[in-house]
């Protein structure tokens, strides 16, 4: 089974402060994504990795950073947490292509104060 | 750019009984692929179904499956013999082929089951 797991499942933070949410996948799997689940609006790609060291923004880039040093980690970083970054974030991996299915991770709520 | 349009913010069903889950998208591809995701309360997302455009054949899985109408650009599930278990957010998604990784989310409905 493919599993993805992420650092953790509730996180506060307060207004200002770097945060780091980690995602790891044990299927060695190329592309990797980092999506935002609100209410209403669904998941929002934040950004996407095709390989180590290769990323490409998704739709809602602004305010956030990513970071893929090896293979099956990678890292969601909001530069100065801002409360209207408070959201569920989610974790995805898969094969390359449109048709494959992508793996989730169990999600981080994060809570800006 | 592409949207999916989940029109139902919430369905219920009876245990046992059939729901139809709604999804419109908008493309000028011809191209592409269609899939609905589950989300069960306090667990991770999975993948129900999937359909390939070029595919008249409409996909199914078990109690699972789709109404595919292309010209229309309707990608419905329909779930059969709903179970208790079936309570979950849906998500329908969108992938273009020659868009690479970009998939595109619905708005999600929420289903309930009642017993």
């Amino acid at each position: 089974d493919v599993k993805v797991t992420q650092s953790s499942r509730y996180l506060v933070k307060r207004t200002g402060e770097k945060v780091f949410l980690e995602c790891v996948q044990d299927m060695d799997h190329e592309n990797m994504f980092w999506y935002r689940q609100d209410p209403g609006l669904g998941l929002r790609l934040i950004y996407f990795s095709y390989d180590v060291k290769m990323k490409e923004k998704g739709d809602i880039p602004e305010g956030y950073s990513v970071s893929r040093e090896k293979k099956e980690r990678f890292s969601l970083i909001l530069e100065s947490a801002s409360t209207n970054q408070t959201s569920m974030y989610l974790c995805a991996s898969r094969y390359p292509g449109p048709y494959n299915e992508q793996f989730f991770g169990p999600g981080t709520r994060l809570t800006v104060l | 750019a592409q949207t999916v349009t989940q029109s139902q913010p919430e369905m219920s069903v009876q245990e046992a009984e059939t729901v139809t889950l709604s999804c419109t998208y908008d493309t000028s591809e011809s191209d592409y692929y269609l899939f609905w995701y589950k989300q069960p309360p306090s667990r991770q997302m999975i993948l129900v179904i999937r359909q390939e455009a070029y595919k008249q054949q409409n996909a199914t899985e078990n109690r699972f499956s789709v109404n595919f109408q292309k010209a229309a650009k309707s990608f419905s599930l329909k779930i059969s013999d709903s179970q208790l278990g079936d309570a979950a957010m849906y998500f329908c998604a969108y992938n273009a082929n020659n868009a690479g990784n970009m998939l595109t989310f619905g708005g999600g409905t929420r289903l309930m089951v009642k017993p």
